[in-house]
């Protein structure tokens, strides 16, 4: 069992919509919850960081933690065709004196239409 | 701010040839950067861990003496692919995470793709 499971999707939706993304883990462990947005052909890009439980909400995008469930999620409001990427999740746990490794979600590809 | 750099962003070469690939944190300061390998269709996989001024860290699998990385200093690392073979072929994207702030954050470089023919 992969430590991180994200569905690769192809995801499409009319432009306008709200879309979910979804990833799921087995680590109690990992303390910290990120979403990056890739585009083909370049590197990551972060959009939301999160600690711990809760939601945190920036602009069109909310970031929500549920670790009693082990599930994090990324709503997009009012889609747009330039949201029309790779999805990334990436979680960590916390390492004292260190750096933190980040494990990814395989990644869900995302098609806003017009 | 928080831009980070590759250099080359695309390489084809001969097997057998050796390819450095470099990794700028251009606006801070970086102690810590890492090494990713991207299939397509693929996640990142971590490949190493490099600390300014010690050695790497590898990840289990990746061979330390193929994948030669260098952190010589706070703004710059590279990795090598010493005598590449078609399987090298991949994305490479190296990631550095700012000194003083949240450790969890890592800022992505643009990528770099290799071809070995």
């Amino acid at each position: 069992q992969k430590e991180v499971e994200q569905d690769p999707g192809p995801l499409s939706v009319p432009e306008g919509a709200i879309v979910s993304l979804n990833c799921t883990y087995s680590n109690s462990a990992f303390q910290y919850f990120m979403w990056y947005r890739q585009y083909s052909r370049k590197g990551p890009e972060l959009l939301m960081y999160t600690y711990s439980s809760g939601n945190k909400e920036d602009g069109r995008f909310t970031a929500q933690v549920d670790k009693s469930s082990k599930y994090i999620s990324l709503f997009i409001r009012d889609s747009q065709p330039s949201d029309s990427a790779t999805y990334l999740c990436a979680m960590s746990e916390v390492f004292s004196g260190g750096y933190n490794k980040l494990i990814f979600g395989a990644g869900t590809r995302l098609a806003v239409h017009p | 701010g928080a831009v980070v750099s590759q250099h080359p962003s695309r390489v084809i070469c001969k097997s057998g040839t050796s390819v450095k690939i470099e990794c700028r944190s251009l606006d801070f300061q970086a102690t810590t950067m890492f090494w990713y390998r991207q299939f397509p269709k693929q996640s990142l996989m971590l490949m190493a861990t490099s600390n300014e001024g010690s050695k790497a860290t590898y990840e289990q699998g990746v061979e330390k003496d193929k994948f030669l990385i260098n952190h010589a200093s706070l703004t710059l690392s590279t990795l090598t692919v010493t005598s590449a073979h078609p399987e090298d072929s991949s994305f490479y994207i190296c990631s550095a995470r700012e000194q003083g702030l949240a450790r969890e954050t890592q800022y992505f470089g643009p990528g770099t793709r290799l071809l070995v023919l």
